[in-house]
């Protein structure tokens, strides 16, 4: 079965760094998937970790560990369009096994 | 434009009523997905398929039903609509590749009255 965890809601200043934390206990794991979801829209693509450590993509990044099935996703130098869900995605023979999502809210 | 779309957007229907959600790719990927998302249980997998003619079940497939005549159609059909499928469908599609990114659709919120 799937079971990944993250939290309901984080709030951030406009600047600041923020970490969202996925905990995953999944079977036949390939990967770990991070996504972006602003309210009323499509998810989108934001990161792919298959190995352990850390992927950069400008001002966000995102680690893994398999063995401690561990993820986060860091987002720096916050900005107000950051405002969004994040979702926490398994993968698993070509599936994906998502968390409830992180809604993190960035305040002026 | 080459992409990922669905149809329609918006629908409310009445219990027991068949409805069907359609969605369409351009980019001849392999797989298609369908999810319905709902307040405090995230993205939940339906259906999905591998290639034309192939679906397997998801999570939560009771209720729905799906078809894969063509690589690039993949359409969902509840065939006797229930107030507890009132929920947010999205389509998605991903290459062959064990790593390629599921694509989503924009979505179509459902109403079940």
């Amino acid at each position: 079965g799937q079971n990944i965890d993250q939290p309901t809601e984080m709030t951030a200043t406009e600047g600041a760094i923020v970490q969202i934390n996925c905990t995953y206990q999944t079977s036949g794991f390939n990967g770990l998937f991070w996504y972006q979801q602003h309210a009323g829209e499509a998810p989108t693509f934001l990161s792919y970790n298959v190995l352990d450590g850390l992927e950069e993509k400008g001002r966000f990044s995102s680690f893994l560990s398999r063995s401690k099935g561990y993820s986060y996703l860091l987002l720096k130098e916050l900005q107000m369009k950051d405002s969004a869900s994040y979702l926490c995605a398994s993968s698993n023979d070509y599936k994906l096994s998502f968390g409830a999502g992180t809604t993190v809210t960035v305040r002026a | 434009d080459a992409g990922i779309t669905q149809s329609p957007r918006y629908k409310i229907t009445e219990t027991g009523r068949q409805v069907t959600l359609m969605c369409h790719q351009t980019w001849s990927h392999s797989y298609m997905f369908w999810y319905r998302q709902d307040l405090g249980h995230g993205l939940r997998l339906i259906y999905y398929s591998a290639a034309a003619d192939i679906t397997d079940k998801g999570e939560v497939p009771d209720g729905y039903v799906v078809s894969r005549s063509k690589t690039e159609n993949f359409p969902l059909t509840l065939e006797s609509a229930t107030r507890s499928q009132t929920s947010v469908y999205f389509c998605a599609s991903k290459g062959a590749g064990g790593a390629d990114t599921q694509y989503f659709g924009p979505g179509t919120r459902l109403t079940v009255l």
